[in-house]
């Protein structure tokens, strides 16, 4: 089993709707996990992190976070184009997801 | 400039030929990060400097591959003897550490390596 584990999609969603990306992890001593956002050709770029239980709200971002079940997921409210990407699950041991590619259709 | 860079950004380089990227992270990050990332994949672990120590080093670093950070500031990647499946995009990353936590990674735009 991969330490972190997202599914590649492709995740297509309507624009103005919600787009709800998730990642499972393996390690229960983790303790952080981060979203990262990369356009095609470009670098990834942070754009959430959580470290407890719960949900974490950021702008039209929500990441959530159950030790529990070991998952972690993020939600993007009122999708837009410029949401279209493929975004990174990783938690603080070095080790990424495969990452998601979400199209958001205008 | 107080984010990552890297240098060069694209290198073509015939195969069988050694090259090297550099890396300068964000000055207060102690922990500087290499990654190769594929098409269509995640970023894939290579190794993890803290100051100037090599704390790990992933398998897919073999023999060919050496990085360095000598003075716990910048760093470089080498390869030597490249191979056609060496081309990728190689990403630096560093990060800080604050009240027993980790901060995210915040990356570099990258070197991207073609091996004709």
């Amino acid at each position: 089993q991969k330490e972190v584990e997202q599914n590649s999609g492709p995740l297509s969603v309507p624009e103005g709707a919600i787009a709800s990306l998730n990642c499972t992890y393996s390690d229960r001593g983790s303790q952080s996990f981060f979203w990262y956002r990369q356009y095609s050709g470009k670098s990834p770029e942070l754009i959430m992190s959580i470290y407890s239980n719960g949900d974490k709200e950021d702008g039209r971002f929500t990441a959530q976070l159950n030790k529990a079940s070991q998952y972690v997921s993020l939600l993007i409210r009122d999708s837009q184009p410029s949401d279209s990407a493929t975004y990174l699950c990783a938690g603080e041991k070095l080790v990424f997801g495969q990452g998601t590619r979400l199209t958001i259709n205008p | 400039d107080t984010g990552v860079s890297q240098d060069p950004r694209h290198k073509i380089t015939k195969r069988g030929q050694n090259v090297t990227f550099r890396c300068d992270p964000i000055s207060e990050h102690n922990r500087l990060y290499w990654y190769r990332q594929t098409l269509g994949q995640g970023p894939e672990f290579l190794t993890y400097f803290q100051n100037e120590a090599q704390l790990e080093k992933s398998r897919l670093l073999s023999d060919r591959f050496s990085a360095e950070r000598p003075k716990g500031s910048f760093s470089t990647l080498e390869i030597q003897r490249t191979e056609q499946g060496d081309s990728a995009m190689y990403l630096c990353a560093s990060r800080s550490r604050a009240g027993g936590l980790f901060g995210g990674y915040t990356f570099g735009s990258g070197t991207r390596l073609t091996v004709v």
